[in-house]
């Protein structure tokens, strides 16, 4: 069964770097996103893209964050300049559609760790 | 906004014992919910879905019924097994417009022989 791939899985940096996480959707969804998991909360929505632009995006996803689908199989995630509180479980995620019936199919997540 | 409540975990149950994880939730309009499990080291995958009031989705012996009435998709399980260990997580997606999901904090299933 075809699945979403992320890596790395573990991504060490130090407080101020850049960081990027990479996933690589299913390949014949159309819409991709990116949830975060602070350690003992919530999965938060941070960003969906469509069609080469983002299409809806929460309050986290401030300017510190960008999306990009450089090519035609890879999404990725970048963090400008990391802060403590960036440390979490980051999911990528795709589907074909946004209806109930088009799940969104997840990654096995990056753990992001800032020092 | 948007929110899912779940029982808080961890839960600990006997193998071939009876699982029910409680979920709640607000939303506007009329939402989608889900149910997502974790296992160990791996990612979020679909377990079931509703999208209407009264239906019930059903996957691997789990089952949950949407309740429009009381604003709930209980999971339940009549016989667990020690594979069933894992994080589950109640979410919910309003309708056209909204791409996100809105999950639950997830509760955690442990199943001893």
């Amino acid at each position: 069964e075809p699945e979403v791939t992320q890596t790395p899985s573990h991504q060490v940096t130090q407080m101020g770097q850049e960081v990027i996480l990479r996933c690589v959707p299913i390949s014949n969804h159309l819409y991709f996103y990116w949830y975060r998991q602070i350690l003992g909360q919530k999965v938060e929505f941070l960003v969906s893209f469509y069609n080469n632009e983002i299409s809806e995006k929460s309050e986290i996803f401030d300017d510190q964050f960008s999306v990009e689908r450089p090519d035609g199989s890879n999404f990725t995630l970048k963090i400008r300049s990391t802060k403590l509180e960036d440390s979490a479980m980051y999911f990528c995620a795709s589907s074909s559609g946004t209806g109930a019936n088009q799940p969104q199919h997840f990654g096995d997540g990056t753990r992001l760790s800032i020092l | 906004g948007d929110s899912v409540t779940q029982m808080e975990g961890p839960v600990t149950l006997s193998e071939e014992a009876f699982l029910t994880i409680n979920c709640t939730y607000t939303a506007t309009g009329y939402p989608s919910l889900f149910w997502y499990v974790q296992y160990p080291g791996e990612g979020l995958q679909l377990l079931l879905k509703a999208t209407k009031a009264d239906d019930k989705g059903s996957n691997k012996g789990f089952e949950a019924t949407y309740r429009k009435e009381t604003t709930s998709f209980h999971l339940e399980k009549g016989s667990v097994q020690v594979s069933d260990s894992a994080v589950y997580f109640c979410a919910l997606k309003t309708g056209a417009g909204s791409y996100q999901l809105t999950f639950g904090k997830g509760t955690k299933l442990s199943v001893i022989p």
